[in-house]
């Protein structure tokens, strides 16, 4: 069984689209994050959810809005994609409320391509 | 400004020949330092966590050491196998979670 599922793991759109990515974990975790990776492979944190509830919020273009439905699922949604945007997004979920103190479980991640 | 550093960047490796990378973090109120394993095309992979300095914790030919300012991986008698990026992250008093640029890890058969 698969910990932590995100679809699609590819997307290719053009500027300006909407597009959504989906992550559940089955896990049975309390918080779920998102992160960017770049080109460069720098992996940084956009947001947290604790139990549906926002947690994190790093500098982030407000065209990203994170949607917590469940406790099991964080879904990422993105206005008007930029170039810029272009990179491989992961989900990923830790046991607790305390982020910062667990293991966190990665998904296979998604890789946004805006051309 | 709260930072993680690694280095190397990128170390190649004979099969068989140890090494150390090192991962350093500036600022107080660590609640956790986490190592992960991230191979080309995949989410990083748990292998880790440190509390406080002092402590070792070990698997297979992997050794992971804190001390109060920087982290240490310890690869022992590596297979190609081991070839990854291995990536460092530091969890602060304020839920905040930073990850360093990663170590790109390449073992030679």
């Amino acid at each position: 069984d698969t910990a932590v599922s995100q679809t699609p793991k590819y997307l290719v759109t053009q500027m300006g689209n909407d597009k959504s990515i989906k992550c559940e974990q089955n896990l049975g975790h309390d918080t779920m994050y998102w992160y960017k990776q770049d080109s460069k492979k720098f992996l940084k944190i956009m947001f947290s959810y604790n139990n549906k509830e926002l947690i994190i919020n790093e500098t982030v273009p407000n065209r990203f809005s994170p949607k917590s439905p469940d406790k099991a699922h964080l879904n990422l949604h993105i206005n008007s994609l930029e170039l810029g945007d272009s990179a491989v997004y992961f989900c990923a979920s830790s046991q607790g409320s305390e982020g910062a103190t667990y293991e966190q479980f990665f998904g296979p991640g998604t890789r946004l391509t805006v051309l | 400004e709260d930072q993680v550093t690694q280095s190397p960047e990128a170390l190649r490796l004979q099969e068989g020949e140890s090494s150390s990378l090192n991962c350093s973090y500036t600022v107080s109120g660590l609640r956790g330092l986490f190592w992960y394993r991230q191979d080309p095309g995949k989410g990083p992979e748990f292998l880790f966590t440190l509390y406080s300095a002092g402590e070792e914790k070990e698997k297979e030919r992997l050794k992971a050491t804190l001390t109060k300012k920087e982290s240490f991986l310890h690869i022992t008698a590596p297979k190609p196998e081991d070839s990854a990026t291995y990536l460092c992250a530091s969890g602060w008093a304020d839920d905040k979670i930073i990850f360093g640029k990663g170590t790109r890890l390449h073992i030679l058969p």
